[in-house]
Parts: C-alpha cells; structure tokens; sequence
C-alpha cells in the first residue's frame, strides 16, 4: 500500500509566487516523521524540513513552512517568494518508529519549475 | 552541518563486472545506513537497512546476494553490485542517521552506475 502519495507529478510558478506542494500520508504508528526533500538535476538530496507527529506547531525553515494536518493525514510544503534555483524535484518523506522499522519512504515526487 | 560521503560519484563498466560503492559519515558515527537505488524520473527505493556490525536487512524483492552489504564499521558501509548487467544501471544513493530519534537522514551524493 502507498504510505506516501504525492499527487503532482508536475508544478509551475511564478517567481516571488508561493508555491503548495501537496503530501499525504498514511500510517497507523502514533510516532512519525515527516520530511521533505530537494534534488536538483544534480542528484544530491538536500534536506529542508522536518515535522514531528506530535509537534503542536507546523514546521518553518527560512522560505519553506510545512502545513501539518495530522488529522487528515497532510503534509503539504508551502515555498513562499519562489526563486529560480527551486527548480528541482521535491519529495516527501515519512519515518515511522518502531513498526516501521524506523525506515525512510519516499513518495514519487514532484517536480517544480519556476518561471521568470 | 553532517557530512555523508559516496564514492564514487560516477561508475561506468562491462558487464560482468563487480562494482563496490562507499558510503562514509565524515562527522559523526552513523548507527544506521540506508541504500536507495532511483531509476530515471522516479522516487528513492529502499533496499536495504544496516546496522553497524550485523546483517542489513533486505527490503522484499531486493536479491542479497546481488547487492552485497556491509557495515563494519560506524562511519562507513559499503554495497557490492556483483556481477552487474545493464539492468543494474541506476542511481544509488546512501544515507546515514546518528541514532533513532527525529533527525533527519543525510544523504551521499549518490553514484551514477552504466553497465555497458
């Protein structure tokens, strides 16, 4: 079963737009992590955000804030002020504890292009 | 900030051959290493999880004795692509995390692999 689903393969925007990138999830562990991911055609995978499954606040880093709704299972990455090296591919991740083998999942991506 | 290293970068090879990639945390002493393989377009897959002195464990549908890992030590563990064909081209990307808590996994730059 999908744990993680990110229904957009693909994304424009402007830039100095705001930009959501859409991640749910899927788990019965009461103790996870939710991350996203940037890779640049490069390859490297770049960390930007970390939410925890029992924080109280949404996660904020610089540009990037993660919208955590626990109860309908979401974790979409919102990119304010859009710039034009956030082109990249963007993946959210989950860590479950101990009944997911404190494994990382991917979902399938989105890919963000940003225009001038 | 944590530092994985991956070597090599690039790998290009006949078939036949047995290619053996490294996966170093510079900084730090990672407990837990992952091995991702990502074919073109597409998400990280995980296909093995290991612990520093024991056996990795295998996701389903990953051959062991096709992918050969070792963890022999806290900062470093190898995979061995043996006897590699062109079907075993891919990306493959490593990763490392201190403990078991909440941090995020760093990643290595990934190695690029061709079987010719």
């Amino acid at each position: 079963a999908q744990k993680i689903t990110q229904t957009q393969p693909g994304m424009f925007v402007q830039e100095k737009e705001a930009v959501t990138l859409d991640c749910t999830y899927d788990t019965s562990d009461p103790s996870y992590g939710l991350f996203w991911y940037k890779q640049p055609s490069s390859g490297e995978m770049i960390f930007l955000i970390y939410q925890g499954s029992y924080d109280q606040q949404n996660a904020t880093e610089g540009r990037y804030s993660l919208n955590f709704q626990k109860a309908r299972k979401s974790a979409n990455l919102v990119i304010s002020a859009s710039q034009l090296g956030d082109s990249a591919m963007y993946f959210c991740a989950m860590r479950e504890g101990a009944t997911g083998g404190f494994k990382t999942i991917f979902g399938a991506g989105t890919r963000l292009f940003v225009k001038a | 900030g944590a530092v994985v290293s991956q070597h090599p970068s690039w790998v290009i090879c006949k078939s036949g051959t047995s290619v053996k990639i490294e996966c170093r945390s510079l900084d730090f002493q990672a407990t837990t290493m992952f091995w991702y393989r990502q074919f073109p377009k597409q998400s990280l897959m995980l296909m093995a999880t290991s612990n520093e002195g024991s056996k990795a464990t295998y996701e389903q549908g990953v051959e062991k004795d096709k992918f050969l890992i070792n963890h022999a030590s806290l900062t470093l563990s190898t995979l061995t692509v043996t006897s590699a064909h062109p079907e075993d081209s891919s990306f493959y990307i490593c990763s490392a995390r201190e403990g078991e808590g909440p941090q995020p996994q760093h990643f290595g730059d990934g190695t690029r692999l061709s079987i010719l």
